[in-house]
């Protein structure tokens, strides 16, 4: 069956312009997890979703970070007022049942976003 | 706070040879611990987990791994390199009460060699 997508595979933007990653998770799990790898780096963990409800958050690195799913479905990352520092590939991840537990996390291949 | 190490930054074998990643951990409680593997333009995919059951754990494509408490260790190794094991691993460390939130190391690159 299909695996988690996300979209764009690549961002380009300027500083200070707002950009809007998409995750489309695998049909029916329950959590949703956004992480940020930087060049050369582990993935970090962001934030967790159980449905559309956002029970972590403690990893966005700063208020211009937001995410949403607000169907419990589709997720989207926002970073308002990019800056060179937010350039990293950016990974959605997720698993079927509540709070992850042991789940194992399904990854999707990233968005690398760029900020010039 | 949960951490990992990964010993090595990059490791390079030859193809039909032993394969060793080093991974140490640190964990308040009892930990679950993973490798991920990560191929060039595509998705983290799990090759492996530990969760208090069997010391030992297989994983796929011919992995494993053993939990060692005494040395807080989970090594990842396979008998035998073949050329589409070259990538990138990842040790990952969970803990009881936030199991979801997954600490990445920084990743071991493997080069297998013909």
């Amino acid at each position: 069956g299909a695996g988690v997508s996300q979209s764009p595979r690549y961002k380009v933007a300027k500083r200070g312009q707002d950009v809007a990653l998409r995750c489309d998770p695998i049909s029916g799990h329950v959590s949703l997890f956004w992480y940020q790898q930087a060049l050369g780096q582990g993935p970090e963990f962001l934030t967790y979703f159980q449905n559309e409800a956002q029970l972590d958050k403690s990893g966005l690195p700063s208020d211009r970070f937001f995410a949403e799913r607000p169907e419990g479905s589709v997720s989207t990352l926002k970073i308002q007022r990019t800056q060179q520092e937010d350039s990293a590939v950016y990974l959605c991840a997720s698993s079927p049942r509540d709070r992850g537990l042991t789940d194992t996390q399904y990854f999707g291949p990233g968005t690398r976003l760029t900020v010039l | 706070a949960q951490s990992v190490t990964q010993l090595d930054s990059h490791v390079s074998v030859s193809e039909g040879t032993p394969v060793l990643l080093r991974c140490n951990y640190s964990s308040s409680y009892s930990p679950s611990l993973f490798w991920y593997v990560q191929h060039p333009n595509k998705g983290l995919q799990l090759l492996l987990k530990y969760t208090s059951a069997a010391t030992l754990v297989k994983g796929i494509n011919g992995f494993e791994a053993e939990f060692k408490k005494s040395e807080t260790s989970f090594h990842l190794t396979k008998p035998s390199a073949h050329m589409s094991d070259a990538a990138e691993y990842f040790c990952v460390v969970s803990e009881v009460g936030s199991k979801y939130k997954l600490t990445f190391g920084k990743g071991t690159l493997l080069t297998v060699n013909p």
